[in-house]
């Protein structure tokens, strides 16, 4: 089966510029996560979907990061401004479901700052 | 507030050699405990899942309730062992997926 598509693979934005990252889920996976993974760090969620609602975006910054899933598909993640704290990579997953279900990774997006 | 503690950045060991890889959570619940692999250049993927008991690639978690590890082990490890572990816990309330910091393994001939 096709994994979890991103695009694009590399961004590099001067700080307060915007920047939209696009995820394509797993067809069929109803759960879709947002993980920033900053270096040497684990992936941190940033926004859960289920379907198209929101189930947890609590560690969002909601001052300057929105998602949104319409459709309950492919889903985009902005940022606006940028600051330089947001260089990360940014990695898209799904899953069939919520419960001890398998998380399926994109290769993730690359976002430096400067 | 779950939490995923992964003490060790780096772990090196030679070939053949046993591998344990720690991690500790703090939940309160009953956890779901996975451990996530990288090897270089490829995707985040899952490794094994603690409710199922199994061994991939010779490694096996075992949860241990009363001191809430959940730590990864090999008998003898190889090359191709050489990757970012990460330990992860599901959350029951809204399946919120939480990694450690990971812990690099790095197998030498």
């Amino acid at each position: 089966e096709a994994g979890v598509a991103q695009s694009p693979r590399y961004k590099i934005i001067e700080k307060r510029q915007s920047v939209a990252f696009w995820c394509n889920p797993i067809s069929g996976h109803a759960t879709l996560y947002w993980y920033q993974q900053i270096l040497g760090q684990g992936p941190k969620l940033l926004i859960q979907f289920q379907n198209n609602g929101v189930v947890d975006d609590s560690q969002l910054p909601k001052d300057r990061f929105s998602a949104e899933r319409l459709k309950g598909v492919d889903s985009t993640l902005k940022i606006q401004p940028a600051k330089l704290e947001d260089s990360a990579v940014y990695l898209c997953a799904s899953s069939v479901g919520r419960m001890n279900t398998e998380a399926f990774f994109g290769q993730g997006t690359r976002l430096t700052v400067v | 507030a779950q939490r995923v503690t992964q003490p060790e950045k780096l772990l090196s060991v030679f070939k053949g050699a046993p591998v344990e890889l720690k991690c500790n959570y703090s939940y309160s619940g009953s956890p779901e405990l996975f451990w996530y692999v990288q090897y270089s250049r490829q995707r985040l993927q899952l490794l094994l899942r603690h409710i199922s008991r199994e061994s991939i690639k010779g490694f096996t978690a075992d949860l241990n309730k009363g001191e809430t590890s959940f730590h990864l082990k090999k008998p003898f490890a190889q090359e191709e062992d050489s990757a970012m572990y990460y330990c992860a816990l599901l959350s029951k309330g809204y399946s919120t997926l939480t990694f450690g910091k990971g812990t690099m393994l790095l197998v030498s001939p």
